[in-house]
């Protein structure tokens, strides 16, 4: 089983800050690696897809990078709406699929 | 847009089968590029794929090694919706049940979540 791991666990960042969340596979995923936010009450959200291609109707300021065990996911500047939390997951063969335990952005 | 719409009980008892619908809009779930697939979340155990149902001439399933033998995922083309049976519950198996769709590899639309609590 291939383990995710995202760091920190939690951050602490004023509105309009950068962002930088990373994640780490035990083994290589290619670009087989998505990102998601996740709001309290709500289901996970497809942010990012193949390590850097936006889902629809994700504005510009997420981004992804990253290929084989190291990832980030970039929001350039932060948004009131963005606070959340983002996990990541790889998705590197059929059936093979891991989330991390997610990483907590929160108001400083 | 693709919507799902899950419903099902808040409330199983241990031993028994814990059982959650979704229902589907903007797609079919005979749909023979895309598979429908059950994950859960838990504070103990995190985000946790469950299975899948896939139409490919024929129905398939796959689970996770981790709950088979008690997982049953299956269709109803006349409702257009898919439904999660988990036998022999147990506290363990409290969580939030999340259907989605996955296309390419890629879980791209999620339903709402049910909360499914395992206590007598």
């Amino acid at each position: 089983e291939i383990v995710m791991t995202q760091s920190p666990a939690t951050l602490s960042v004023s509105p309009g800050e950068r962002v930088t969340l990373s994640c780490r596979a035990s083994q290589s995923v290619s670009s087989h690696l998505a990102w998601y936010q996740q709001k309290p009450g709500q289901a996970p959200r497809l942010l990012i897809h193949g390590a850097s291609t936006r889902a629809t109707g994700i504005p510009a300021r997420f981004s992804g990078s990253g290929s084989g065990t190291e990832f980030t996911l970039t929001i350039s500047s932060l948004q009131s709406e963005d606070f959340a939390v983002y996990y990541c997951q790889q998705y590197s063969k059929w059936l093979s699929y891991s989330f991390g335990q997610g990483t907590k952005v929160d108001i400083k | 847009q693709v919507q799902l719409q899950q419903s099902g009980p808040g409330l199983v008892k241990p031993s028994q089968t814990l059982s959650v619908t979704c229902a589907i809009s903007g797609d079919s779930v005979s749909n023979n590029i895309v598979a429908w697939n059950w994950i859960r979340q838990s504070p103990s155990r995190g985000l946790e794929w469950l299975g899948n149902l896939y139409f490919r001439s024929n129905w398939y399933n796959d689970y996770a090694e981790s709950v088979r033998g008690r997982i049953t995922i299956n269709p109803d083309t006349s409702k257009n919706q898919l439904s999660l049976q988990l036998d022999s519950v147990t506290p363990e198996d409290t969580a939030v049940y999340y259907c989605a769709r996955q296309q390419s590899l890629i879980f791209d639309f999620w339903g709402q979540g049910t909360l499914v609590t395992v206590s007598s």
